[in-house]
């Protein structure tokens, strides 16, 4: 199906495993984001990606890790969960127009609800 | 660096009323703005948004919002509100392009509608 896909929905895992939360998208979007969001918090961005193999932090980066090898792919891993990173972590995607001023909206998966223990 | 603010964080309106949910942003140049909502266990849909030209857009499901420059605000609108509305609203500022292309949110503004 087209669209933004992320896997797992839901996740509990122990404090100090690795854990990777999936994002796919079939739109060819250059930019793909991820964020987490906690009560009180909104949003906040993780890392985002400009293109395949170019990446970058966002406000909330420490203790993530993501790669992207393949334009549909985002990947977020969390190298050794902590249970401050219980939290529901949200994907998203945008094009990329160079030639234009106009920012699209982002496109968003439904989330990964995410508990560490 | 961009932020914005939703002053409510909880707002309850019976159906049928009309609603307003603030949103201030802070921002140096000229902002992009939007409206998402995220309904329980889904992800954000947006609702508006604002590039340029007329203040007030339209959005989806009857919402619009009015950019105000001189107040820094986007307020979101919806004359009647239906019990479907019910959802969390998230305010977001965009960067200018050329720059990282990511959103600030707002902290959200959750929305009960009362029968």
């Amino acid at each position: 199906d087209a669209g933004i896909t992320q896997s797992p929905r839901y996740k509990i895992t122990e404090t100090g495993r690795q854990v990777t939360l999936m994002c796919h998208q079939t739109w060819s979007h250059s930019y793909m984001f991820w964020y987490r969001q906690d009560l009180g918090h909104g949003l906040r961005l993780i890392y985002y990606s400009a293109a395949a193999d170019i990446t970058d932090k966002g406000e909330v980066p420490d203790g993530y890790v993501v790669s992207r090898s393949k334009t549909e792919n985002f990947p977020l891993t969390l190298e050794s969960a902590t249970r401050s990173q219980t939290s529901v972590y949200f994907c998203a995607s945008s094009e990329s127009r160079r030639a234009t001023v106009r920012l699209t909206e982002a496109f968003f998966g439904q989330g990964t609800r995410l508990t560490v223990v | 660096a961009q932020s914005v603010t939703q002053p409510d964080i909880h707002i309850t309106v019976s159906e049928g009323a009309s609603l307003e949910l603030r949103c201030n942003y802070s921002y140096g140049a000229t902002p992009y703005l939007f409206w998402y909502v995220q309904s329980p266990g889904q992800g954000l849909q947006l609702l508006l948004k604002y590039f340029s030209g007329d203040t007030l857009v339209q959005g989806i499901k009857g919402f619009e919002a009015e950019f105000k420059r001189s107040q820094s605000s986007f307020n979101l609108r919806k004359p009647s509100v239906h019990w479907s509305d019910a959802a969390e609203y998230f305010c977001a500022v965009g960067a200018t392009p050329g720059s990282a292309r990511q959103l600030t949110f707002g902290s959200g503004t959750q929305l009960t509608v009362l029968p």
